[in-house]
């Protein structure tokens, strides 16, 4: 079965400073790979997601991700942060031969100014 | 516009009471899943639906029940609520055909509930 580990619940960043918030999956069969955001009390945004092609994904606000079959990772990064980038961000997997996403527990990002 | 309708948005619940979370989208995507979202646990899938007609356990599914009549509607049930469910539940859909491009999920805006 496909799960999804993010280490750190909690980064905290400088505005203008890189922004690298970690996600390893297990998987048997070639997964389906995805970063959501949450804005406190909204609903999930889709960041970007990675199905098949090119492995460094390219996503809304400035974010990318790159998929690393040997390390099975897929690490969300963003040059410079803003204020604006504090939220919760939630990686997920599913696969081809199940229609389920599985959900890591979420790394809350905080921006100082 | 399409989307997932969810409702209601928000609950209180005397514990013991039965309750039913709305869901409806306009997409006939053919799947669809209900998630709850705690603190530090993130989004945890409670039962799925591949196909109109399906249903599925997800990884919390004691508690709850779901259904598949059409396409459009997947409700969740909690036939006897517990203070353990107080939680923000999302439903969400996928169309499982579109593999590649625009494939993805569409979520719903969530249903706070708390149980009292």
């Amino acid at each position: 079965a496909q799960s999804v580990t993010q280490l750190g619940s909690h980064v905290s960043v400088s505005e203008g400073a890189l922004v690298l918030l970690r996600c390893n999956y297990s998987s048997s069969v070639p997964p389906y790979l995805f970063w959501y955001v949450q804005y406190p009390n909204q609903g999930l945004q889709l960041l970007l997601k990675y199905t098949t092609g090119a492995t460094l994904v390219k996503g809304i606000n400035g974010f990318e991700a790159e998929f690393k079959k040997s390390e099975t990772s897929f690490h969300l990064t963003k040059p410079s942060a803003h204020m604006s980038d504090a939220a919760e961000y939630f990686c997920a997997v599913s696969e081809d031969s199940s229609y389920k996403l599985i959900f890591g527990s979420g790394t809350r990002l905080l921006v100082r100014p | 516009i399409a989307g997932i309708t969810q409702a209601p948005t928000s609950q209180i619940l005397a514990a013991g009471r039965r309750m039913t979370l709305r869901c409806t989208q306009d997409m006939r995507h053919n799947a669809m899943y209900w998630y709850r979202q705690d603190l530090g646990l993130g989004l945890r899938l409670i039962h799925y639906s591949n196909t109109a007609g399906t249903t599925g356990k997800g990884e919390v599914p004691d508690g709850y029940s779901v259904s598949r009549a059409n396409t459009d509607d997947f409700p969740l049930t909690l036939a006897s609520a517990v203070p353990s469910q107080t939680s923000v539940y999302f439903c969400a859909s996928s169309d499982h055909y579109r593999r590649t491009g625009d494939y993805g999920y569409t979520f719903g805006s969530g249903t706070r509930l708390t149980v009292v």
